[in-house]
């Protein structure tokens, strides 16, 4: 089945650790998104790629980068994790054609210690 | 800037029909989503609606939209246990970019 997978489901950093979160999808669609989700908040967009063009939010912290290496595959990378980082992390793809909605992972739960 | 607003919780009994609400600011939303998360899941679409519709029916799923009032609902008919999750609303207002309200949890109640 056509689908976004994300790894690992549970991660448990140290403070100030650099972190990579992984996303891969088979749909080979063009658009994949990050969104971090907090404990009963809305989720919030950090970045998405179109193809290979990279659009970052205006609020997004600068210790969140992210990498597209390819089509398949996209990864969340937190320089200097903070307790205020720990969230579940959501990647998300889309066709880019209108808004048919998002295909999300089923999330990496992020616990800084 | 967009803003996607909705209770945070609705309990009902199992069989009986619920009602998540959404208000919404962006006037040129042209999709309008619910999605349902499942506890410690992703998000998964349920459905969603074109700005240019009224009304939109799935299985036991209806939504209903009120573009002049920018208000979005979804019907769930025969709720069952089943159906307890989150649910959120959110809106396409172009540039790639979905906007989630904080979403309503649903309880269903045997």
């Amino acid at each position: 089945d056509a689908m976004v997978i994300q790894n690992p489901r549970y991660q448990v950093t140290q403070f100030g650790k650099p972190v990579t979160l992984s996303c891969s999808q088979t749909l080979n669609h063009n658009v994949m998104y990050w969104y971090q989700q907090k404990s009963s908040q809305a989720p919030k967009l950090l970045f998405h790629y179109y193809d290979k063009d990279f659009n970052n939010e205006a609020d997004t912290p600068d210790n969140f980068q992210s990498r597209r290496p390819n089509t398949s595959f996209c990864f969340l990378d937190i320089r200097s994790p903070g307790l205020g980082d720990a969230a579940m992390y959501l990647c998300a793809t889309s066709s880019g054609q209108g808004g048919y909605g998002y295909t999300f992972g089923s999330g990496t739960r992020l616990t800084v210690v | 800037g967009e803003d996607v607003e909705q209770s945070l919780f609705l309990s009902v009994r199992e069989g009986d029909s619920s009602v998540i609400n959404c208000t919404y600011t962006d006037s040129s939303s042209t999709y309008l989503y619910w999605y349902k998360q499942e506890p410690g899941a992703g998000l998964q679409l349920l459905t969603y609606i074109f700005s240019n519709m009224d009304m939109k029916q799935d299985q036991r799923l209806t939504v209903l939209l009120n573009k002049k009032d920018k208000h979005l609902s979804l019907r769930i008919a025969d709720t069952q246990t089943g159906d307890s999750a989150i649910y959120f609303c959110a809106e396409y207002g172009g540039y790639q970019k979905v906007t989630f309200g904080i979403g309503t949890k649903l309880q269903v109640i045997p």
